[in-house]
């Protein structure tokens, strides 16, 4: 039961471009909602994250938006930098529990 | 570095061994977490301890034995494993509760053969 779901595998970008990763989720008791980004052979590291009582957290160059209505979430790159290249995870949690998308790789061409 | 420190980074071991993961972080984080991350799927959460009790065990199969000592250490012991285990196991901890700013180990790559 995937209850955060990445559908976009891979995103290509031009570097100075904007990146939009999109998030979906199912359930609706979540009410936090982070951003995660990886490198090769290192742990997750925290973006930026939103709980549900906002649509929109800023920090520098990433926006996170939420749309409660529509379950869905996205993480805007502006603008996108070859060292954004990763993959990026959202997550969705409540109480005990936080779910992870499967991730997008996103690679940002010089 | 996050602050968290997982050993080893790799471990290969067959499926009649037992062996152990350790975690640490000196964040003064009082949550600590478990995930599994195998091939092509998202990120799985094991176990959550808060303040050194474990709150949560996302039915995980008792061939997986968390333990947290203290709240700077977490460990979780592994015997008779399949195969189908092999996966990254990753170490997160955070201030509190799990749905918080998490930060991770690099993780322990596991085989089992």
């Amino acid at each position: 039961d995937q209850q955060v779901k990445q559908n976009s595998p891979s995103l290509s970008v031009q570097e100075g471009r904007i990146s939009i990763l999109n998030c979906d989720y199912t359930n609706s008791m979540f009410d936090y909602f982070l951003w995660y980004k990886k490198y090769p052979a290192e742990g997750p590291t925290f973006l930026i994250s939103i709980s549900s009582i906002k649509d929109k957290n800023e920090d520098g160059r990433f926006t996170v938006f939420l749309n409660k209505s529509a379950k869905h979430l996205s993480l805007h790159i502006v603008p996108s930098q070859p060292g954004d290249s990763a993959v990026y995870f959202c997550a969705a949690g409540y109480n005990n529990d936080m779910r992870f998308g499967a991730g997008t790789r996103l690679t940002v061409k010089p | 570095e996050t602050g968290v420190t997982q050993t080893p980074r790799h471990l290969v071991m067959g499926m009649t061994n037992k062996k152990s993961l350790k975690c640490e972080q000196h964040l003064g984080h009082n949550a600590m977490y478990w995930y599994k991350q195998s091939a092509k799927k998202p990120l799985e959460l094991m176990f959550v301890y808060n303040f050194k009790e474990q709150t949560e065990n996302n039915s995980v199969p008792s061939r997986f034995s968390p333990e947290c000592p203290n709240s700077s250490h977490l460990f979780l012991h592994l015997h008779t494993l399949q195969p189908e285990d092999s996966a990254l196991y990753l170490c997160a901890s955070s201030s509190d509760r799990v749905n918080t700013e998490a930060f991770f180990g690099q993780g322990t790559r596991l085989t089992v053969v």
